[in-house]
């Protein structure tokens, strides 16, 4: 257990429409990312937030967005949902801000299903 | 181009057989660091190593076993005596600078399925 927690673990949905992810870091962690994995496109980064603030940005479509509350939770919606956003949605943590400062932890996954 | 490239996309062994999983880089950074993650079937990333760029040494932890060039850019991960719960999608990853954005990502090869048989 990487003490790296998401909800829902499956999220299933139609086109067209919007979800929100939930991710809890480890205690004490400042650092939360956010990652897809998709069969053709492997594990790709989507953004880091640190300590309540956007530090880094990937991948990410503009139909996706993503915050990070004071107690340091995260959230990504995703909008306008296509097929192709059918995934597993990975939040990691860690406690330094520079990404390859630190090991990140993963969590879970939420797997997302659009038909 | 590829920045993180693992060639092997699957590899299966008997238990108990030694196995290497590839791992080769290109960044342009001379400070970079060096990441090896565990996909077991339940589908969680599990942290094995990370390693900086300026530490060539070879580190063993149990059965597992990293090998760092810089002069080929290879980072390559052996499992001594495998086991059955080595089955698993292993991934190497790099940490990049973004060019002029001032921040830092991980980027992921497509990894390698291993599977171990009894």
């Amino acid at each position: 257990d990487s003490g790296v927690t998401q909800t829902p673990k499956h999220l299933i949905t139609a086109t067209g429409q919007r979800v929100t992810l939930r991710c809890s870091p480890r205690s004490g962690d400042l650092s939360v990312y956010w990652y897809q994995q998709s069969l053709d496109q492997g594990l790709q980064f989507l953004i880091q937030y640190y300590n309540g603030e956007e530090r880094a940005k990937g991948n990410i479509l503009e139909r996706f967005s993503a915050q990070q509350f004071p107690d340091l939770h995260s959230e990504l919606n995703l909008s306008s949902l296509e097929l192709g956003d059918s995934a597993l949605y990975f939040c990691a943590s860690s406690a330094q801000e520079i990404a390859g400062d630190n090991e990140q932890f993963f969590g879970p996954g939420t797997r997302l299903t659009v038909l | 181009a590829q920045k993180v490239t693992q060639a092997q996309t699957e590899i299966s062994v008997v238990e108990k057989e030694d196995v290497t999983l590839d791992c080769v880089y290109e960044t342009r950074d001379t400070t970079y660091y060096l990441f090896w993650y565990k996909q077991p079937p339940s589908g969680e990333l599990v942290f094995l190593i990370r390693r900086n760029s300026f530490d060539e040494q070879n580190e063993i932890s149990g059965r597992y076993s990293w090998n760092f060039q810089k002069s080929t850019s290879s980072f390559n991960f052996t499992i001594t005596a495998s086991q059955v719960v080595d089955s698993a999608v292993y991934f190497c990853a790099l940490s990049e600078w973004g060019m002029n954005t001032g921040f830092q990502k991980l980027v992921f090869g497509t990894g390698t399925r291993l599977l171990v048989s009894p």
